[in-house]
């Protein structure tokens, strides 16, 4: 799995976008990019994966770079329930099925 | 569906007991993965199954542990004998297919004394 840097924390105004990056500068061509988080005393919830189209569902949209280099997850509307550790992981679809989870981004929705 | 079961959510156990962990993968899915969370060393993943044969087991720290899925909607994950440095949050996790989204269960806190 390609090697994957978040900031270790941000903040959010509550109604405001939350725009959380991911670098993964060693991402190959067949690795995707996938989204996880995990809110307090919970197991990890799936949000969102894209190889390198835009991708948006209910939850969230995700915008990677043309390149391939680095990410953005948005939440588009944050409210305090989004509090969590956000996780961005690169790896490919198939062969080894392990994730591998770093440490995340730690969110805070202020209210 | 109601997701991936956990059981016990709390356990609370002394050094050199044996203690079992279960896990009810979501009906259909047919890999299931235990994973380990402590502060010390985040998320990790310890083993998984597709069709209930192990695939991966290098996760596991030791001999001590040791997993089973004697069938597709049951897992267990035994610790014999526990020590105090194995506390943490187990969960297990089930996806349908390769790396497609992986559900993960509410999980066991795990405290060995």
């Amino acid at each position: 799995d390609a090697k994957t840097t978040q900031p270790p924390s941000m903040d959010c105004a509550e109604g405001r976008a939350a725009n959380l990056p991911c670098n993964h500068s060693t991402i190959s061509g067949n690795e995707y990019v996938y989204w996880y988080r995990q809110i307090h005393s919970q197991g990890p919830q799936y949000i969102i994966h894209g190889l390198k189209n835009n991708e948006t569902n209910e939850m969230a949209s995700l915008i990677i770079t043309e390149d391939r280099k680095s990410s953005t997850l948005i939440l588009p509307h944050a409210t305090l329930r989004d509090t969590a550790v956000y996780y961005c992981i690169a790896t490919p679809p198939f062969g080894n099925e392990k994730l591998t989870f770093g440490t995340g981004t730690r969110l805070t929705i202020i209210p | 569906d109601a997701g991936v079961i956990q059981s016990p959510r709390h356990e609370v156990t002394e050094m050199g007991q044996e203690v079992t962990l279960r896990c009810k993968p979501i009906s259909g899915h047919d890999y299931l993965f235990w994973y380990r969370q402590t502060m010390m060393r985040g998320l990790e993943l310890l083993i998984y199954f597709n069709n209930n044969v192990p695939i991966d087991d290098s996760g596991m720290p030791e001999d001590r542990f040791s997993a089973k899925m004697p069938n597709a909607s049951f897992s267990t994950l035994k610790i014999q004998p526990s020590e105090p440095r194995d506390s943490a949050v187990y969960f297990c996790a089930s996806s349908l297919r390769k790396k497609e989204t992986q559900y993960f269960g509410p999980g066991t806190r795990l405290l060995v004394l």
